[in-house]
């Protein structure tokens, strides 16, 4: 059981927008920065988002993120095939241990 | 860019010690975090603890009393023990940096990862 909620799985069509929550507590996502990782089948993960909604060099503006209160959700927009992956979401928790969304697996369908 | 390389056994007999060592290069050892992250077969990240240069540590609570990071700056290298294994351990670990100066502290390095398994 993952201390940050994600929801499973997301399925959608070619050039649509996703939403991807992700639930904590105010010990974690409430008082601390999220970050967001992609990650393909057989690599490891890769910074997709930090510091709630900034994008590292490289990745597209069709991917964003907001954080409030204690959810964050990151958005995919003009969805490509290449977006399949599996997303997590992260924080630092203030019981002193970084912690991990169960991570969603999106399709495009 | 700094690149990180995971190395030790793949099979690790139950009751037995879990090691792997994680060599770092393209960058200075002393500048991050450096950490031991998990991955069960088809489960989620759990992040098992970092150390930083100064060998200040910290493990997650839930295996804390079975892990031991190490460090030897001199070789760039940091290194993972996990004691009294079980099935449960099995997992692809990697190794993982961030940024001492990040304010969000995200993952900016990994290594490609490497999957222990353990069985008799």
């Amino acid at each position: 059981q993952s201390v940050l909620t994600q929801p499973p799985s997301a399925s959608v069509t070619p050039g649509q927008r996703v939403t991807i929550s992700c639930s904590g507590s105010s010990s974690n996502i409430g008082s601390n920065a999220v970050n967001w990782y992609q990650q393909f089948p057989g690599t490891a993960p890769k910074v997709l988002i930090y510091n709630n909604n900034q994008r590292p060099s490289g990745v597209p503006d069709r991917f964003s993120a907001s954080k409030s209160g204690i959810s964050a959700s990151l958005a995919i927009s003009g969805l490509q095939s290449e977006d399949e992956a599996d997303y997590y979401c992260s924080t630092w928790d203030d019981n002193f241990t970084w912690v991990f969304g169960g991570g969603t697996k999106l399709t495009v369908l | 860019q700094v690149q990180l390389q995971e190395s030790g056994p793949g099979l690790v007999k139950p009751s037995e010690t879990l090691s792997l060592t994680c060599t770092v290069s393209g960058g200075s050892i002393n500048s991050y975090y450096w950490s031991w992250i998990r991955q069960s077969p088809g489960k989620g990240l759990e992040w098992i603890g970092y150390i930083y240069y100064t060998e200040s540590t910290n493990y997650n609570p839930s295996l804390k009393s079975r892990v031991t990071i190490s460090i030897d700056t001199s070789k760039n290298q940091f290194s993972l023990k996990l004691r009294s294994v079980t099935a449960a351990d099995t997992a692809v670990y990697y190794c993982a940096g961030q940024e001492f100066s990040s304010s969000s502290g995200e993952f900016d390095y990994w290594g490609q990862g490497t999957l222990v398994t353990v069985s008799s």
